[in-house]
């Protein structure tokens, strides 16, 4: 799996958008671009994932750039309730393959 | 909505004994995970498996660890003989079935096992 850089933490106001950003440089054409989260000492939670279009689901954005090097997860309105460690990982799809999270960015959603 | 449950939810135990932690996967996935965190470190992979057979382990899945699917519902972990460090959180998880093509997986809230 192509290797990924996140910020370690970020901060964000309570009802302001959360962009969190994400560096794939080494993505490869058949790998997708997966977020996922944990709060607290919860179970990771998948959040959204796409190849090169944009998406959008009830939880989140993901925007990747033209080249797939990078994209962005977007909380539209975060609550204090998104506080949480977020994995962007880059890996082929596929119902098999393992999921090998990172160290994430931690969100801190601040009233 | 479909979710994976994970018994017990704490287990104390005694070093050098044996731990079976078991997880009822959603009932249509066909992949199945165990996944463990040491407190304060990184969610780390440890075996997936498919078919009733083990696809893929990591390092830390030495011979002490073992997984099976005895009843076509329950997937166990089973630890044999607990170290100090084997305490952390363990996570299953599943994906596959209908969600094929997106790869999502499902994990469980979590089993947390101290070894004294």
């Amino acid at each position: 799996d192509a290797k990924t850089t996140q910020p370690t933490s970020m901060d964000c106001a309570e009802g302001r958008a959360a962009n969190l950003p994400c560096n794939h440089s080494t993505i490869s054409g058949n790998e997708y671009v997966y977020w996922y989260r944990q709060i607290h000492s919860q179970g990771p939670q998948y959040i959204i994932h796409g190849l090169k279009n944009n998406e959008t689901n009830e939880m989140a954005s993901l925007i990747i750039t033209e080249d797939r090097k990078s994209s962005t997860l977007i909380l539209p309105h975060a609550t204090l309730r998104d506080t949480a460690v977020y994995y962007c990982i880059v890996r082929a799809s596929g119902g098999y393959q393992k999921v090998t999270f990172g160290t994430g960015t931690k969100l801190q959603v601040i009233p | 909505e479909p979710e994976v449950t994970q018994t017990p939810s704490h287990q104390v135990t005694q070093m050098g004994q044996e731990v079976i932690l078991r997880c009822v996967p959603i009932s249509n996935h066909l992949y199945f995970y165990w996944y463990r965190q040491i407190l304060g470190q990184k969610v780390e992979f440890l075996v997936s498996f498919y078919n009733n057979e083990i696809s893929e382990k990591s390092e830390i899945f030495d011979d002490q660890f073992s997984v099976e699917r005895p009843d076509g519902s329950n997937f166990t972990l089973k630890i044999r003989s607990t170290k100090l460090e084997d305490s952390a959180m363990y996570f299953c998880a599943s994906s596959g079935g209908t969600y094929l093509t997106t790869g999502e997986l499902f994990f469980g809230e979590g089993s947390r096992l101290t070894v004294l």
